[in-house]
């Protein structure tokens, strides 16, 4: 998980609450991820960020929210709009997005449950 | 439309076998292929990539993947599984075309290893 924190490791929601996971690389990479991971759905995507101060919706984003302030920085929200959000919640970086063979590299992840 | 298809949900080995964990793929154009593991409770760790050359492809704890191109298959292969081989793996495609560098992840298959 080198280079990328994700804090916190556990986080509960109460209904109608948004809460903000943080992810933070020292990496130097230019772009950063978020996925949800559910139980035999693999990973998909819900934002990408290619460049500070601009992101790109995935497949998933309704309901969440993400910014792009600083390189090093992606949190993502998950507003009262996401119906079921109880999932693991993976950040990933990845070094100069025109190159698309380079790998992302990923977080220890965030465990959200909605109470 | 790309896409990744795991077919095994879960694969059983005993320790000292060879293991095979497989992967298909489609997309558009030509491929970067990836594979990474995933621990419990853990971010995902890549393992090797595929982007040109040689269809043989060696990486990390002494697993290799083949690209077969006519089969759109980039199978996961080790001549020795381990018992901490048992993981979550995940195989992972994206369209050398594709300007979003997104990866699109198969849904996984869960490697367990018995002694």
């Amino acid at each position: 998980d080198g280079g990328i924190t994700q804090s916190p490791k556990y986080l509960f929601r109460k209904e109608g609450q948004n809460v903000t996971l943080s992810c933070e690389q020292n990496l130097n990479h230019d772009a950063m991820y978020w996925y949800r991971q559910d139980p035999g759905q693999g990973l998909r995507l819900i934002y990408y960020s290619q460049i500070v101060n601009d992101f790109q919706k995935g497949d998933i984003a309704e309901g969440y929210s993400v910014s792009r302030e600083k390189k090093e920085s992606f949190p993502l929200t998950v507003t009262s709009a996401q119906k079921n959000p109880t999932a693991f919640y993976l950040c990933a970086s990845s070094i100069v997005p025109g190159h698309g063979s380079n790998e992302q590299f990923f977080g220890p992840g965030t465990r959200l449950t909605v109470l | 439309a790309q896409s990744v298809a795991q077919p095994e949900d879960q694969v059983n080995v005993a320790e000292g076998n060879p293991l095979t964990v497989k992967c298909t793929y489609s997309v558009s154009g030509n491929p970067y292929l990836f594979w990474y593991v995933q621990y419990p409770n853990r971010g995902l760790q890549f393992l090797l990539k595929y982007i040109t050359g040689d269809n043989l492809v060696k990486g990390s704890y002494g697993f290799e993947a083949e690209f077969n191109k006519s089969q759109t298959s980039f199978h996961l292969k080790k001549p020795s599984a381990l018992v901490s081989d048992s993981a979550l793996y995940f195989c992972a495609v994206r369209d050398r075309g594709d300007s979003s560098y997104k990866l699109i992840f198969g849904s996984g298959t869960r490697l367990l290893v018995r002694p």
